[in-house]
């Protein structure tokens, strides 16, 4: 089964601490894991991809298959990181995309 | 360049009335397309995906059901909606490596 699983609902953090956004998830093949970001009033968007090993917004993800997770992490917030992070996992070729529950980020002054 | 359309934004319809929502993406042939339902606290939950004409997954069984009559039109219907159907319902649409959303539908059943 393809699952993905998001522990925390809510991470608040103040503005310059570092931020960690969990996911861990089950596949039983090769995943492809994504993040994905919903601002304020604006549609879903891809953030990252793990097979880029791109930075964005100074955000960045490391596979882990060991430990099936894929966190999203960033050393110094702000305030307009605020938004609703959710992980995704795809199997090969793009077919069954599937999301985790998200989490919000609040990033306070 | 690829877009996504998703119609209408808000909808309100009677318990028992029939459904339609419809997707439909432009600039990009044989997409990937997925109808999701978001909600607080269970984020995006996959109702249903297809990869091409007439083929369709269902990955939650429930009172609804999708279409595909066309390479770039996803719909999602339902005979007789249920007070549980209402939500916010998402079109999607993925290439090589990376899914579109479209702006959402908001479904309210009285």
């Amino acid at each position: 089964a393809q699952r993905v699983t998001q522990p925390e609902k809510l991470l608040s953090v103040f503005k310059g601490a570092p931020v960690e956004l969990k996911c861990n998830y089950s596949y039983s093949g090769s995943p492809e894991l994504f993040w994905y970001v919903q601002y304020s009033r604006q549609r879903l968007q891809l953030l990252l991809r793990h097979i880029s090993r791109e930075s964005i917004k100074g955000f960045t993800a490391d596979l882990n298959k060991g430990e099936t997770s894929f966190h999203l992490k960033k050393p110094f917030a702000q305030e307009e990181d605020s938004a609703m992070y959710y992980c995704a996992l795809s199997g090969q070729s793009f077919q069954k995309l599937v999301f985790g529950t998200g989490t919000r980020l609040l990033v306070s002054p | 360049s690829q877009t996504i359309h998703q119609w209408p934004a808000t909808l309100v319809q009677p318990v028992g009335s029939p459904l339609s929502l419809e997707c439909t993406v432009e600039g990009t042939s044989n997409p990937n397309l997925y109808w999701y339902r978001q909600a607080a606290g269970r984020g995006l939950q996959l109702l249903f995906y297809s990869v091409g004409i007439g083929q369709i997954s269902s990955e939650v069984p429930q009172n609804l059901s999708a279409s595909r009559p066309q390479d770039r039109q996803f719909i999602l219907s339902s005979k007789k909606l249920l007070l549980s159907d209402s939500g916010f319902y998402l079109c999607a649409w993925a290439g090589a490596a990376e899914a579109f959303f479209g702006q959402g539908t908001r479904l309210t059943v009285v």
